[in-house]
């Protein structure tokens, strides 16, 4: 009972920007989006997160549909380090049950040199 | 902070045997989780505490799964009997509240069920 919907994978070049999707189109009120990837062996590692307006961190830009059926994670100019699984999430505000928080499989970054 | 810790980082065990992993979650993180990841079904939550309080277990596969918050600072994943399917690796995880604020996860435990 998917959450959220992302593509199995991307490919993108070195220095240039990333637009990775994620539709969400049973999203409610509450629930902020959140994104998170994982490089091999490691443990998944926070990216960043929104609940309606458009956010920046150093990792990388967020993107929220004015409807919030949708988002997208920039990152501005991918290194090779940033080849990974990334992983959108809903996140809800109201700590009673974990109908959300489904990572499933995420989207499988890769960067050419 | 060291982080979200666990241990072991690699448990080996055969088919029956009682399986224990532990997690030291981030000081003063009020929640925790605790997530098993497969190659065919990806990352799944099992279970997460609020306050030391199982908050919601639906995750959890089977009564062979137990899991324990003693405290604010230690919990306890627990496979008795261990099978060969549950062969995965599992993360730990702890954040302040809900919703609006970061996860951090432990660096996992690989369990392989003989």
């Amino acid at each position: 009972d998917a959450k959220t919907t992302q593509p199995n994978s991307m490919e993108s070049n070195e220095e240039e920007p990333v637009h990775l999707p994620c539709n969400h189109s049973t999203i409610s009120g509450t629930d902020y989006i959140h994104w998170y990837r994982q490089l091999p062996s490691q443990g998944p590692e926070y990216v960043i997160h929104g609940l309606t307006s458009n956010v920046n961190n150093r990792m990388a830009s967020l993107a929220i549909a004015e409807d919030r059926k949708s988002s997208t994670l920039i990152l501005h100019r991918a290194t090779l380090r940033d080849a990974a699984v990334y992983y959108c999430i809903l996140y809800g505000d109201y700590g009673g049950s974990q109908g959300n928080l489904i990572f499933g499989k995420g989207t499988k970054l890769s960067v050419k040199p | 902070d060291a982080g979200v810790i666990q241990s072991p980082r690699h448990e080996v065990t055969e088919m029956g045997q009682e399986v224990t992993l532990r997690c030291k979650p981030i000081s003063g993180h009020d929640y925790l989780f605790w997530y098993r990841q497969t190659m065919m079904r990806g990352l799944e939550l099992l279970i997460y505490f609020n306050n030391n309080v199982p908050i919601d277990d639906s995750g959890m596969p089977e009564d062979r799964f137990s899991a324990k918050m003693p405290n604010a600072s230690f919990s306890t994943l627990k496979i008795q009997p261990s099978e060969p399917r549950d062969s995965a690796v599992y993360f730990c995880a702890s954040s302040l509240a809900f919703g609006g604020y970061e996860q951090y996860f432990g660096p996992g435990t690989r369990l392989t069920v003989t």
